[in-house]
C-alpha cells in the first residue's frame, strides 16, 4: 500500500491555466507538506499544514494555495501558471509537526509550456 | 542564517570505492538529522536518521552517518559503493521545520 500518493504523476499545461495536484496519506499523520524541487534538484518547502493551521513559506507566490478537505489530504492548487512553475512537486507527511521524519510521495512533474 | 550545506555537488566513483558525503549545518540548539536518497525518477526515501544517542547511525543498504556536534556535521559514509547507489543524496535538518541541503549527485561507474 502506498503511504503517500500524488496524482497526477505528470502534468503538462499551458501558461495561464489553473491546475491542481492531489495528495493523500494513509499513515494517520497529523502534518502534511508541499515541496518544490527545481531543475537543479534543490528542494524548497512551500507549505506545512497541521490541524488546520497553515504555515506558508513567504517566498511562495499567492497563486499557490493548499487545500485540505481532511487530515489525510492536502491538495495544491495553482492559479495562472507561469513557465517558472515548471518543477517536480513533492507532497510529504509526518506524524506531527516538528522533529519527525517525513515520508514523501512520488512527486508530480509539472511542465508549463 | 540557518542553513544546511553539502559541499560535494557531484561525486563520481568506481564500484567498490568508499564513499563519504559531507553535510554541515548552522543551526544552534537541538537538531534532528536525516539523509534521504532519491534514485533517478523516484521520490525521496529515508536512508537514516539521528535524533539522540549513539552518534554513529546505521541506515539501510549499508550506509552509515556520524554526528559530530562540535563540527556541526553529519557525514554519510559507505565502505563499498555499488552501481545501484547512483542517486541524488540529500542531507536534511529539523530545528523547527525541515531544511534540505542542495543535494549531492553520486555516480557510480560499473
Amino acid at each position: 500500500d502506498t503511504a503517500v500518493s500524488q496524482t497526477p504523476k505528470y502534468l503538462v499545461t499551458q501558461m495561464g491555466n489553473d491546475k491542481s495536484i492531489k495528495c493523500e496519506q494513509n499513515l494517520g499523520h497529523d502534518t502534511m507538506y508541499w515541496y518544490k524541487q527545481d531543475s537543479k534538484k534543490f528542494l524548497k518547502i512551500m507549505f506545512s499544514y497541521n490541524n488546520k493551521e497553515l504555515i506558508i513559506n513567504e517566498t511562495v507566490p499567492n497563486r499557490f494555495s493548499p487545500k485540505s478537505p481532511d487530515k489525510a489530504h492536502l491538495n495544491l492548487h495553482i492559479n495562472s501558471l507561469e513557465l517558472g512553475d515548471s518543477a517536480v512537486y513533492f507532497c510529504a507527511s509526518s506524524q506531527r509537526e516538528g522533529s519527525y521524519e517525513q515520508y514523501f510521495g512520488p512527486g508530480t512533474r509539472l511542465t508549463v509550456t | 542564517a540557518q542553513s544546511v550545506s553539502q559541499h560535494n555537488h557531484h561525486v563520481i566513483l568506481s564500484e567498490a570505492a568508499s564513499l563519504e558525503l559531507g553535510c554541515n549545518y548552522s543551526y544552534g540548539g537541538t537538531v534532528n538529522l536525516f539523509w534521504y536518497v532519491q534514485y533517478p525518477g523516484q521520490h525521496l526515501q529515508l536512508l537514516l536518521k539521528y535524533f539522540s544517542g549513539d552518534p554513529l547511525v546505521k541506515g539501510i543498504k549499508g550506509f552509515e552517518a556520524e554526528f559530530i556536534k562540535s563540527k556541526f556535521s553529519f557525514n554519510l559514509r559507505k565502505p563499498s559503493v555499488q552501481w545501484s547507489d547512483t542517486a541524488e543524496y540529500f542531507c536534511a535538518v529539523i530545528s523547527g521545520d525541515m531544511r534540505f541541503g542542495a543535494g549531492t549527485r553520486l555516480t557510480v561507474k560499473p
